[in-house]
């Protein structure tokens, strides 16, 4: 069974710094999608960034980024001049795709993201 | 176009009951899959279903299912509810299922006392 890690519960960066939060996953699959969820006090799951296995480019989005280190089984997600409307819950997530990926998406526990003003 | 939609949002039943959990997706998506988001076990998926099959299922016990109609409206329900079923159940919609991006509603919160 595939496994993520988060291993920073809370993380706290100045407003318009970066920050990187780390995600290490544990597969035997060579092909798979990545992703980075952001839940804010609303609940709502909010997708930020996915990333191809076999696509070498990092995937970006605006002032998201990843660094995916395929060979080390690590996904980072850089946030680029943080705003307060950043802080949230950020989930890594993994999903197979064997069958389809109809195993559904394997979570980590997730980051706490603080934006101090 | 309307986002993915929970209801009800917030549900306090009694141990040994049953809930229904009502989920409407995306018009157009034919994928939806249900997520349990606790703070111990964090976020586990439960069940994806396309066209009115379930494609898989996630580790829960017997008493969790679900059903899709073919509006592509799903619930999800839980009998003989226990207090380890207190949880946030978040709904996820895809255009075709599989890896398609999952665009989730705000969830339901359970609270079974």
């Amino acid at each position: 069974a595939q496994t993520v890690t988060q291993s920073q519960p809370e993380m706290s960066v100045q407003e318009a710094e970066t920050v990187t939060l780390s995600c290490t996953y544990d597969t035997s699959e060579s092909d798979y999608y990545l992703f980075w969820y952001k839940q804010p006090p609303s609940r709502q799951m909010i997708l930020v960034i996915r990333q191809e296995a076999y696509k070498q480019q990092n995937a970006t989005e605006n002032r998201f980024s990843v660094n995916f280190q395929k060979a080390a089984k690590s996904f980072s997600l850089k946030i680029s001049d943080s705003q307060l409307g950043d802080a949230a819950m950020y989930f890594c997530a993994y999903r197979s795709a064997d069958g389809g990926g109809a195993d559904g998406l394997t979570f980590g526990k997730g980051t706490h993201l603080i934006i101090q003003p | 176009k309307a986002g993915v939609t929970q209801t009800p949002r917030y549900l306090i039943k009694t141990r040994g009951q049953q809930v229904t959990l009502s989920c409407s997706p995306i018009s157009g998506h034919r994928s939806v899959s249900w997520y349990q988001q606790t703070p111990g076990q964090g976020l586990q998926f439960l069940f994806e279903y396309f066209s009115e099959t379930q494609r898989n299922k996630g580790n829960f016990p017997g008493r969790f299912s679900g059903r899709q109609f073919s509006n592509s409206r799903s619930e999800m329900n839980v009998s003989t509810l226990e207090l380890g079923d207190s949880a946030l159940y978040l709904c996820a919609s895809s255009l075709k299922g599989g890896n398609s991006p999952l665009h989730f509603g705000n969830g339901t919160r359970l609270t079974v006392t």
